[in-house]
């Protein structure tokens, strides 16, 4: 078993469509909770940066940690066809001593359809 | 964000050559930056953890006599893989973080296509 698992999609919406993206994890030892977005071709872009367990949103971003469940989750409102692309979420152990090493899950493929 | 680029963006090389990729951290010093693989529709695979001033650490299965890597300063990494084959072909990315434990910023990757 994966210690990330991710959904790898693809996930496919209409436009103004609420995208809904979640990861799950095995590992207590996760602390920090990242989400990226990658497009095709090139390196992954930082959305969002979560430590403790609740909600934190950015704009149209929304990003969900409950840590007794070991799940977290990204919102996209409001969708547009420039969110195409694949979500990556990545956490860290804060217990290795590597300090920046993550751990990524597969990646969702998301598809917003005009 | 924090700003890391990577050069060259793309690069074919015959098999038996060696490439030297770049990472650059434009605004911020970074001691430590990672190197990551990405084959087609996967996820990032990490290969190693360069460390300014010192060797690097490598993952498990990565063969560090093939893939050297350099931390010369605190903005600069360099991949090079030697005597490139065409199983080496893929997307590699580099990323560091201007802070402690978080933010992790990536550069914009680098093909390699070896012949």
């Amino acid at each position: 078993q994966k210690e990330v698992e991710q959904d790898p999609g693809p996930l496919s919406v209409p436009e103004g469509a609420i995208v809904s993206l979640n990861c799950t994890y095995s590992n207590s030892a996760f602390q920090y909770f990242m989400w990226y977005r990658q497009y095709s071709r090139k390196g992954p872009e930082l959305l969002m940066y979560t430590y403790s367990s609740g909600n934190k949103e950015d704009g149209r971003f929304t990003a969900q940690v409950d840590k007794s469940s070991k799940y977290i989750s990204l919102f996209i409102r409001d969708s547009q066809p420039s969110d195409s692309a694949t979500y990556l979420c990545a956490m860290r152990d804060i217990l290795k001593a590597a300090g920046n090493k993550l751990t990524f899950g597969g990646g969702t493929r998301v598809l917003v359809k005009p | 964000g924090a700003v890391v680029s990577q050069h060259p963006s793309r690069v074919i090389c015959k098999s038996g050559t060696s490439v030297k990729i770049e990472c650059r951290s434009l605004d911020f010093q970074a001691t430590t930056m990672f190197w990551y693989r990405q084959f087609p529709k996967q996820s990032l695979m990490l290969m190693a953890t360069s460390n300014e001033g010192s060797k690097a650490t490598y993952e498990q299965g990565v063969e560090k006599d093939k893939f050297l890597i350099n931390h010369a300063s605190l903005t600069l990494s360099t991949l090079t893989v030697t005597s490139a084959h065409p199983e080496d072909s893929s997307f590699y990315i580099c990323s560091a973080s201007p802070t402690g434990p978080g933010e992790l910023f990536f550069g914009e990757g680098s093909r390699l296509t070896v012949l």
